[in-house]
């Protein structure tokens, strides 16, 4: 079986911060996401990939950067931390763009900005 | 574009009791994909069912839910809820346009007292 790694488990930024945060699949899956998770919002899409190379931004994109050098890897790099920001962002991968394929999760990194 | 509804933030249910949390969704496409997602306490959200097709039961790990095109709904049920089933569950909807690309609800926290 395969594995999605995140990395780190916890972050802790400052104010004002560039920071990145790594994600890592072994199943040979073409399509990669971020996701934001937040009580009572559920899990919002900030940037996916189709494949290597390729960005597409979710609806929730402004204030991040996404970087898919290759096919097994998909970064996330917030460009400027806000102030008492506290989230989970949470890595999926999918075999294809079937709009039937199946998320495979990681599990998460867990932002808190001071 | 593309919307789902999970109306309940919090289900608290005594053990045994049947379970029944709603979403509902908003979509052009006539042929939607329905998920549900089920996250436990610091686990990553993991498949629990799925469907496209109408007026189709749909059954997994003692969970069931079925595809209402004409109300745009997709209800997960449980008979007997226990213990083991207290987590936060995520209705979510594909379609073919939109890249395998799936629109989360809210999510709804399931809490199952003894």
């Amino acid at each position: 079986g395969g594995i999605i790694t995140q990395t780190p488990k916890f972050l802790i930024g400052q104010e004002g911060q560039k920071l990145t945060l790594k994600c890592q699949q072994n199943f040979n899956h073409d399509t990669m996401y971020w996701y934001r998770q937040d009580s009572g919002k559920g899990l919002r899409l900030i940037y996916y990939s189709i494949t290597e190379n390729d960005l597409q931004k979710g609806d929730l994109s402004e204030g991040y950067d996404a970087s898919r050098e290759k096919k097994s890897s998909f970064s996330l790099t917030v460009t400027s931390a806000q102030k008492n920001e506290m989230a989970v962002f949470l890595c999926a991968s999918s075999k294809g763009q079937a709009s039937n394929s199946d998320y495979t999760f990681g599990s998460g990194t867990r932002l808190l900005v001071i | 574009g593309d919307s789902v509804t999970q109306t309940e933030g919090l289900v608290t249910l005594t053990e045994g009791l049947p379970v029944m949390l709603n979403c509902t969704y908003q979509t052009i496409y006539s042929n939607p994909f329905l998920f549900w997602y089920v996250q436990h306490l610091n686990e990553s959200p993991r498949l629990l069912l799925k469907s496209f097709t109408d007026n189709k039961r749909t059954e997994h790990q003692g969970f069931h839910a079925t595809l209402h095109k004409s109300s745009s709904s997709f209800h997960l049920q449980k008979s007997s809820a226990q213990l083991s089933d207290s987590a936060l569950y995520y209705c979510a909807l594909s379609d073919r346009y939109n890249q395998g690309k799936l629109i989360f609800g809210q999510g709804t926290k399931l809490s199952i007292k003894p």
